[in-house]
């Protein structure tokens, strides 16, 4: 069964740093594309990042742009996400998933990052 | 970038009805392979978000066969035949043609 777990959620200041984890279990983590969407409260989705297998190749929305790097350890299973200069708008529910074929396949329960001051 | 837009915010049915969910994009989702790069998501409280349709018309394993998305170019439909009461849900579209990949604002259904 394909589990995807997030983690490193809370409360932040405006311009301060945050962590994600997701630590994937189920499947051959390594083969898969994965990605972070977020939903902002009682709002609609947003994707966030992309990263290829290797983790050589990521892909960004402009809105988190240079602020937000995502990555893997293919060894541990497990895709990260490094947000930086967080911002009020970043407050959303951050929600790991797999990608295959260009679309979201399986998802995560969610992780909540609330940015106040 | 694409913009995705789901007219209806929210649909009022009852259990055992047909509704359909409709996404129009701002430019045709159609690729060079000649499929549609449009799938459809729902998200129910307490649940992990699922994915239901993929390449416009492709249901995702386990997916039951009363669900049915159609659609071409820019219009895209997700269809739910005898509705259930698990489907009672909000629905969003997502569009991986171009980046930044971008969804749809998302359509409730809820019961009459």
């Amino acid at each position: 069964e394909v589990q995807l777990v997030e983690s490193g959620g809370g409360l932040v200041q405006p311009g301060r740093s945050l962590k994600l984890s997701c630590a994937a279990s189920g499947f051959t983590f390594s083969n898969y594309y994965m990605a972070w969407v977020r939903q902002a409260p009682k709002k609609g989705l947003e994707w966030v990042a992309t990263i290829s297998t290797s983790g050589s190749r990521t892909y960004y929305p402009d809105s988190v742009k240079g602020r937000f790097t995502i990555s893997r350890d293919n060894a541990k299973s497990s895709l990260y996400l490094q947000m930086n200069s967080l911002k009020s708008e970043d407050t959303a529910t951050y929600y790991c998933a797999r990608q295959a074929n260009y679309y979201f396949d399986y998802w995560g329960q969610g992780v909540m990052v609330t940015v106040s001051s | 970038q694409i913009t995705l837009t789901q007219q209806a915010e929210s649909l009022w049915i009852s259990p055992g009805e047909r509704v359909s969910i409709t996404c129009r994009a701002s430019q045709s989702l159609l690729y060079t392979d000649g499929k549609h790069y449009l799938s459809w998501y729902q998200q129910r409280p307490g649940q992990t978000t699922k994915a239901l349709i993929y390449h416009a018309s492709v249901r995702t394993d386990g997916v039951p066969t009363r669900f049915i998305g159609s659609g071409s170019g820019t219009e895209f439909t997700l269809s739910i035949e005898h509705v259930q009461p698990e489907d009672f849900a909000i629905y969003y579209c997502l569009q991986t043609l171009k980046s930044p990949w971008t969804f749809g604002g998302g359509t409730k259904l809820e019961l009459k």
